[in-house]
């Protein structure tokens, strides 16, 4: 099974700061990767899939990079309704592998 | 609108079984790619099974041989028949349904989840 290593595992922020959290796969997976958003007791939440497409409805300060091996989910001014856990996730092959978590919190 | 209700969690003793279902409006769970994936207490997301508009199953390697995801196109539904349960077993399942417009396989709606406890 290919292996998501995301990091940093957390990171502490201000809101209107531009928070960059990666997502390292153990092999290459083309652009086949999307970044998830959940919050506590919530059902995660699409917000980039195919590496760098905006899912419908979501805010445009949310941004997804890269291919092959390499990812980057970017938040270009974090907000306060922000503050959440993100996971990538690999779509290239099955089994479906999610990164291990990289949780956003107030600093 | 598009919603998917999740019902069937509770505790078992290991070595049990337990059927979860999702119950889909709005779409047709036949057309689609639909998913389970679960939260163990305090942890991370892990996609469990997947399957496909034709048919095609697909599981985690953790749960195969144990696990079996189906469908009843009359009711609606997805479940997640789940045998030989182990401790580790125990999480939040959610079902997820891939978008149709969107490319590749990544989830657009979820259910809320339903708690699966693994206990003696």
């Amino acid at each position: 099974a290919i292996q998501m290593t995301q990091s940093p595992s957390s990171l502490s922020a201000s809101v209107g700061d531009r928070v960059t959290i990666t997502c390292r796969a153990s092999q290459g997976i083309r652009n086949d990767l999307g970044w998830y958003q959940q919050k506590p007791g919530k059902a995660p939440k699409l917000l980039i899939y195919a590496a760098s497409s905006l899912q419908s409805g979501v805010p445009s300060r949310f941004s997804g990079s890269g291919s092959g091996t390499d990812f980057t989910l970017t938040i270009s001014s974090l907000q306060p309704e922000d503050f959440a856990t993100y996971y990538c996730l690999q779509d290239y092959n099955y089994p479906q592998t999610f990164g291990q978590g990289t949780k956003v919190e107030i600093k | 609108e598009v919603q998917l209700v999740e019902s069937g969690g509770g505790l078992v003793q290991p070595g049990g079984s337990l059927r979860l279902s999702c119950a889909a409006s709005g779409f047709t769970v036949s057309s689609n790619y639909m998913s389970w994936v679960r939260q163990a207490p305090g942890k991370g997301l892990e996609w469990v099974s997947v399957i496909y508009s034709g048919g095609s199953t697909y599981y985690a390697d953790s749960v195969k041989g144990r696990f079996t995801i189906s469908r009843d196109n009359s009711k609606n539904t997805l479940y997640l028949q789940m045998n030989s349960l182990r401790a580790e077993d125990t999480a939040v399942y959610y079902c997820a349904r891939a978008g149709p417009g969107i490319t590749g396989t990544h989830f657009d709606y979820w259910g809320q989840g339903t708690l699966v406890t693994v206990s003696s």
